[in-house]
C-alpha cells in the first residue's frame, strides 16, 4: 500500500516568489494535515483539510493557503515567500477526524528560500 | 508559549539497557497524547498513543505513562537497540471536534543507542 506521497521533495525558491506543494493522502483517507518543521523545531501546524473543507488553521499568515479535491488530495500554496519559510513541510493523512486516529506523515518537501 | 516541551534535546543509552523519553505539558485540555519517530530524510512515524483516560499503554518494548496531575508523560523502551536510533517527537491534541489534525509537538529529542 503507499503510504502519503509528496512532491516535489526539494524545491529551490526566490524571495517574493510562490510555491505549491503536492500531497496524495492514503488510500481511503479523508483527512490531510499539513505541518510545518523548522531546523531544530518540532512540526507546526498550518491546516487541516476534512471533506474538502478546512477543519483547522494554525497561527500562519494568509501567505499560506490550501485546498483539498474530491479524490482527498491536497496543495498547499505560500505567495510572496520569504526566507524564514525555509523549512520542511510535511502532509499528514488520517482516516477519519474523529479521536484515536493517528495521522501518518509523509516525507516531506524540503523548501528552500534564497 | 510552548505548550509541549522536551527538555532534553539529546540522549545516549547502551545497547540492551532501557531508554527513557520525557515530555511535559501545560495545557490541561489536551487529552490524548502521541509519540512520533523520525529518521533523517524521512516523515515522522507513528510509534503509540495514549488517551487521558488512561495512565499506560504499552505496545511491545515501547510504555508510554502518563502522569495527569504532573502534566508529564514518558516513552520507554526496553531493551534498547542500535535500530532505535532517531529523533523522538512528542505530540499532543485537544479533544474539541476530535481533531487528530491539529498536533501540538515538542522540539523533540535525538536517542542515541550505542552497540
Amino acid at each position: 500500500d503507499a503510504g502519503v506521497t509528496q512532491s516535489p521533495t526539494h524545491l529551490i525558491k526566490t524571495r517574493g516568489q510562490h510555491v505549491t506543494l503536492r500531497c496524495s493522502p492514503i488510500s481511503g483517507h479523508k483527512s490531510v494535515s499539513w505541518y510545518q518543521q523548522v531546523l531544530g523545531q518540532g512540526p507546526q501546524f498550518i491546516f487541516q483539510y476534512y471533506e474538502k473543507e478546512e477543519r483547522g488553521r494554525g497561527n500562519f499568515p494568509d501567505r499560506f493557503s490550501a485546498r483539498q479535491f474530491p479524490n482527498y488530495s491536497s496543495e498547499l500554496n505560500v505567495n510572496a515567500l520569504l526566507l524564514g519559510d525555509s523549512a520542511l513541510y510535511l502532509c499528514a493523512s488520517s482516516p477519519d477526524i474523529l479521536m484515536n486516529t493517528e495521522a501518518f506523515f509523509g516525507q516531506g518537501t524540503r523548501l528552500t528560500v534564497v | 508559549d510552548q505548550q509541549v516541551k522536551q527538555n532534553s534535546p539529546s540522549l545516549s543509552v547502551q545497547e540492551g539497557r532501557i531508554s527513557i523519553l520525557n515530555c511535559d505539558y501545560t495545557n490541561s485540555m489536551f487529552d490524548y497524547f502521541l509519540w512520533y519517530k523520525k529518521y533523517p530524510a524521512e516523515g515522522p512515524t507513528f510509534l503509540i498513543s495514549i488517551s487521558s483516560i488512561k495512565d499506560k499503554n504499552e505496545d511491545g518494548r515501547f510504555t508510554v505513562f502518563l502522569n495527569k496531575s504532573a502534566k508529564h508523560l514518558s516513552l520507554h523502551i526496553v531493551p534498547s537497540q542500535p535500530g532505535d536510533s532517531a529523533v523522538y517527537f512528542c505530540a499532543a491534541s485537544a479533544g474539541y471536534g476530535g481533531s487528530q489534525g491539529n498536533l501540538i509537538f515538542g522540539k523533540g529529542t535525538k536517542l542515541s543507542v550505542k552497540p
